[in-house]
């Protein structure tokens, strides 16, 4: 069970628009920041947003990170096929002085 | 720019201790969150923990009786000690370099992990 929470899948049409939620608590989202990463099919993670709203910049700007309260949301935009992969949201726990992890988000572009 | 690669046994035997090394090339591991993570067949990411530029570590507690992670900064390396391992310890194993700090202003901490690894797959088996 992880302690940030994720739709298990979401799916989309491309050159539609996708929102991937992740849930926490007031231990880790809502007073600490969040990351995004994309895993393609057998690949490393790679960062897609930091510090809730930041890109890298090599990560295109249809690709953006929200943050209210205890949640968190990505949005893609434009979906491509090659948009197609796991997501999963991270933040630091105060709690449990700890890196934490979503369960991740399958999405599939149609 | 930097790269990371993780080395090591693909196969550990049940209640053996499984290593790993992240040798990290294109930058000093003087600085950072040096981080390990793993990821189960089929399943979601999983934190272990880090190890920071003053050699401070900071672990899953749910794995903190049975890891060690250091660094060897004379050949810009970090490690992972997982001891006493089952099979529930079969994973794919990814080093990472990670970010983290505090923002004292909105009393908020982040931390991220921004290069990795391509990974290691680990079995546990006899």
């Amino acid at each position: 069970q992880s302690v940030l929470t994720q739709p298990p899948s979401v799916s989309a049409a491309p050159g539609q628009k996708v929102t991937i939620s992740c849930s926490g608590s007031s231990s880790n989202i809502e007073n600490n920041y969040v990351s995004w990463y994309q895993q393609l099919p057998g690949t490393a993670p790679k960062l897609l947003i930091y510090d809730n709203h930041n890109r890298p910049s090599e990560v295109p700007d249809r690709i953006s990170g929200s943050k209210s309260g205890t949640s968190a949301t990505l949005d893609i935009t434009g979906l491509q096929t090659g948009d197609e992969a796991d997501y999963y949201c991270g933040t630091w726990d105060t709690s449990l002085s700890a890196g934490v992890f979503g369960g991740g988000t399958k999405l599939t572009v149609l | 720019q930097v790269q990371l690669q993780e080395s090591g046994p693909g196969l550990v035997k049940p209640s053996e201790t499984l290593s790993l090394t992240c040798s990290v090339s294109g930058g000093s591991i003087s600085t950072y969150y040096w981080t390990w993570i793993r990821q189960p067949p089929g399943k979601g990411l999983e934190w272990i923990g880090y190890i920071d530029d003053n050699g401070s570590t900071n672990y899953n507690p749910s794995l903190k009786s049975r890891v060690t992670i250091s660094s060897d900064t004379s050949k810009n390396q970090f490690s992972l000690k997982l001891r006493s391992v089952t099979a529930a310890d079969t994973a794919v194993y990814y080093c990472a370099r990670g970010y983290s700090g505090n923002d004292v202003i909105r009393h908020s901490s982040y931390y991220f992990m921004d290069v990795w690894g391509e990974g290691t797959t680990v079995t546990v088996s006899s």
